[in-house]
């Protein structure tokens, strides 16, 4: 089983500051089948990046996905308050796996 | 559009039943399969298993043959069944539809439902 690592913990960010969150993978992800979800909440999460650096529908352009092989990022340009959330990573090339997430606070 | 109808509380050692409603025309397509995550209490998220179509079931190695996935198509709903729960097994269990067929991410989440496992 693939396991994703997700750092950091949490991220403590301003508004309008760019954040940047790390995957990385315990083998090589096939074709880079990297997916990443944003939940606020007692929300479902929201899918916002799959095949590693693909948007999801209606999803803002601030939110960038890129990597390969076993380490994956996800960007925000300029974090927006609707942002702060947890993260999570999830591989789909072999079986499905999870990361732990990763907190964006407001500092 | 997907609707999880779940027990609400299960005593330790029975089954967890749980029904998936999709609604739409997706449910007909052999182009997707379905999925059920499920988050415990302040964790993160845990794939359960996968079905597709013509009743094809996939399931995380971690719950160890506990699961039983289903599909009614004549009702467009899928199904979990899992075996001898404990403590461990509360969590908010979500539905979910894969991107496509075969291993996908989940494109569109129901809102969850949380079970709870007590005496």
């Amino acid at each position: 089983e693939i396991v994703l690592t997700q750092s950091p913990g949490t991220l403590s960010l301003s508004p309008g500051e760019r954040a940047t969150l790390s995957c990385r993978a315990s083998q090589s992800v096939r074709s880079n089948y990297l997916a990443w979800y944003q939940q606020k909440p007692g929300q479902a999460p929201r899918l916002l990046i799959y095949g590693a650096s693909n948007r999801a529908t209606d999803i803002p352009d601030r939110f960038s996905g890129s990597g390969s092989g076993t380490d994956f990022t996800l960007t925000i340009s300029r974090l927006e308050p609707e942002d702060f959330a947890v993260y999570y990573c999830q591989q789909y090339g072999s079986s499905l796996t999870f990361g732990g997430g990763t907190k964006v606070e407001i500092k | 559009h997907l609707q999880e109808s779940g027990p609400g509380l299960v005593k330790p050692s029975e089954t967890l039943s749980l029904t998936c409603t999709v609604s739409g025309d997706s449910f007909s397509s052999s182009g997707y399969y379905w999925g059920l995550i499920r988050q415990p209490p302040g964790k993160g998220l845990e794939w359960v298993g996968t079905v597709d179509y013509s009743g094809i079931t996939y399931q995380s190695s971690s719950l160890k043959g506990r699961v039983t996935m289903a599909v009614d198509t004549s009702k467009s709903q899928f199904s979990l069944k899992l075996r001898s729960v404990t403590a461990a097994d509360t969590a908010v269990y979500y539905c979910a539809r894969l991107q496509g067929a075969g291993w996908a991410p989940f494109d569109i989440w129901g809102q969850g439902t949380m079970v709870s496992v007590s005496s």
